[in-house]
C-alpha cells in the first residue's frame, strides 16, 4: 500500500461547480500538507500550503485537514475550464520536511 | 524573477548513451532537487542539495544516476548506460530556507522529458 493514497480520476464537472479533491495517507508523521496543480506538460505549480490540522482559505481554493483520519482535501469553489489540470497533493514529515511524499494526482476536467 | 529552468526540454536517446540534464534554480534559493514522474504517477524524489553538497542522494535508484552542483546554483543531472526504464519527465525544483529550516515549498521547473529508445 502507498503511502498516500489518491483518486486518479478522471473527474469531470460542468462549469461553477464546486469541487472535491482527496487524499489519505498513512503515515501519522506528517505534518506539511501541500496541493500543487500540474498542467498537462508543464511543472507541479504549489497551490495551497498548510501546516497540521485545519483550514485554509485562498480566494476559490479552500484547504482542509483532518489528522485524526488522515484525510486532506481540496475544495475549488466555482470552477473554470482553467482549473481543468491534474491534480497532486504531496506531504511531509516535520524531521524530513524537504521530502516531499505524493499522491499520483486526480485529473480534473471543467466542462464549459 | 525567472523561474526554475531546465535544459533541455525534450531529450531522445539510445539504450546506453550517456545524458545530462540541466536544472537552473531560482535566484536565492540554496535548496535544490531532482525528482522523476512517471506517467500517471507524481514525481518520485532523488536528490536533494544544500548549496554544493548532496545533503540526502537516497532516492538515486543505482549508481548510474549521479548529480553534481558544483557551484552551488546551476545543477547537472547525469545518467550513464541509459536504459528503456529510464524514461520519464525528470523535474527540478528549488526552495528557499523558511523559518524554522523548513524546506518543502518547492517550486518545480517544467521538466525534461526523457525518452530511451
Amino acid at each position: 500500500q502507498k503511502e498516500v493514497e489518491q483518486d486518479p480520476g478522471p473527474l469531470s464537472v460542468p462549469e461553477g461547480a464546486i469541487v472535491s479533491l482527496n487524499c489519505t495517507y498513512s503515515n501519522s508523521a506528517f505534518q506539511y500538507f501541500m496541493w500543487y496543480r500540474q498542467y498537462s506538460r508543464k511543472g507541479p505549480e504549489l497551490l495551497m500550503y498548510t501546516y497540521s490540522s485545519g483550514n485554509k482559505e485562498d480566494g476559490r481554493f479552500t484547504a482542509q485537514v483532518d489528522k485524526s483520519s488522515k484525510y486532506i482535501s481540496l475544495f475549488i469553489r466555482d470552477s473554470q475550464p482553467s482549473d481543468s489540470a491534474t491534480y497532486l497533493c504531496a506531504m511531509s514529515a516535520e524531521d524530513s520536511n524537504y521530502q516531499l511524499i505524493w499522491g499520483a494526482g486526480t485529473k480534473l476536467i471543467i466542462k464549459p | 524573477g525567472a523561474g526554475v529552468s531546465q535544459t533541455p526540454s525534450n531529450k531522445v536517446t539510445e539504450k546506453g548513451k550517456y545524458v545530462e540534464l540541466r536544472c537552473d534554480p531560482i535566484s536565492g534559493h540554496t535548496a535544490l532537487y531532482w525528482y522523476r514522474q512517471s506517467l500517471g504517477q507524481g514525481p518520485e524524489f532523488l536528490i536533494y542539495f544544500q548549496g554544493t553538497g548532496a545533503a540526502d542522494d537516497s532516492g538515486l535508484p543505482n549508481d548510474r544516476f549521479f548529480a553534481v552542483r558544483p557551484e552551488g546554483s546551476v545543477s547537472t543531472l547525469k545518467i550513464q548506460r541509459t536504459e528503456r526504464g529510464d524514461s520519464a519527465v525528470y523535474l527540478c525544483a528549488s526552495s528557499p530556507l523558511l523559518a524554522g529550516g523548513r524546506r518543502n515549498e518547492q517550486f518545480f521547473g517544467p521538466g525534461t522529458r526523457l525518452t530511451v529508445l
